[in-house]
């Protein structure tokens, strides 16, 4: 099994500025089979990056992944009040598809 | 528009069983993979296995394969989670998300099932 995982635990930045979220697994996600989903309180998750760099559709571009291999990032180039959040890695290369314990990004 | 519609919340005793139907709209069923998710409260998020709606394949998690059983009824464009003798630790909501080859990331989300469960 693939364990992912985030840090930091907690972010805590101020609106407009960037944020960089870190995804590390413990073996290499083949063919980078890396997702993000941001999640808000009370509501499913929804994807925000696939094939760790490609953005969902109507994802804005100030949301951007990259990495490969077993280190993966997202970053958020210009903070929104709407993008604070929790965030989530997966990885979907190999079962059992395993998520990372997530990242809460909160007004500082 | 894509849209996958969870039954509603539902309280269990431990040791009972619980069925979550996620029925889809929008597209074309059988060509997506079904996957179900779980959240306990205040938890992240906990694969549980995916269900392949063309053929019935199906992949479990080891922690709940010898109590899930995943399945898929095409005439309705629904799929369905079973989950057996529950433990207070099932407490979570479920949320069922559409995969587009069991090899991608999920696209699309239902909303989520609450399931609780207490004596």
């Amino acid at each position: 099994e693939i364990v992912l995982t985030q840090s930091p635990g907690t972010l805590s930045l101020s609106p407009g500025e960037r944020a960089t979220l870190s995804c590390r697994a413990s073996q290499s996600v083949s063919s980078s089979y890396i997702a993000w989903y941001q999640q808000k309180p009370g509501q499913a998750p929804g994807l925000l990056i696939y094939g760790a760099s490609y953005r969902a559709t109507d994802i804005p571009d100030r949301f951007s992944g990259s990495g490969s291999g077993t280190d993966f990032t997202l970053t958020i180039s210009r903070l929104q009040p709407e993008d604070f959040a929790v965030y989530y890695c997966q990885q979907y290369g190999s079962s059992p598809r395993t998520f990372g314990q997530g990242t809460k990004l909160e007004i500082k | 528009q894509v849209q996958l519609v969870q039954s509603g919340g539902e309280v269990k005793k431990p040791g009972t069983s619980v069925r979550v139907s996620c029925k889809t709209s929008g597209y074309t069923f059988t060509s997506y993979v079904i996957t179900w998710v779980r959240q306990a409260p205040g938890q992240g998020l906990e694969w549980m296995g995916w269900i392949n709606t063309y053929n019935g394949n199906t992949d479990y998690a080891q922690n709940v394969q010898d109590r899930v059983t995943m399945s898929a009824d095409t005439s309705t464009s629904t799929a369905y989670m079973e989950l057996r003798s529950l433990t207070y630790d099932d407490t979570a909501v479920y949320y069922c998300g559409r995969d587009p080859s069991g090899y991608d990331a999920l696209d699309i989300w239902g909303q989520g099932t609450m399931v609780s469960v207490s004596s």
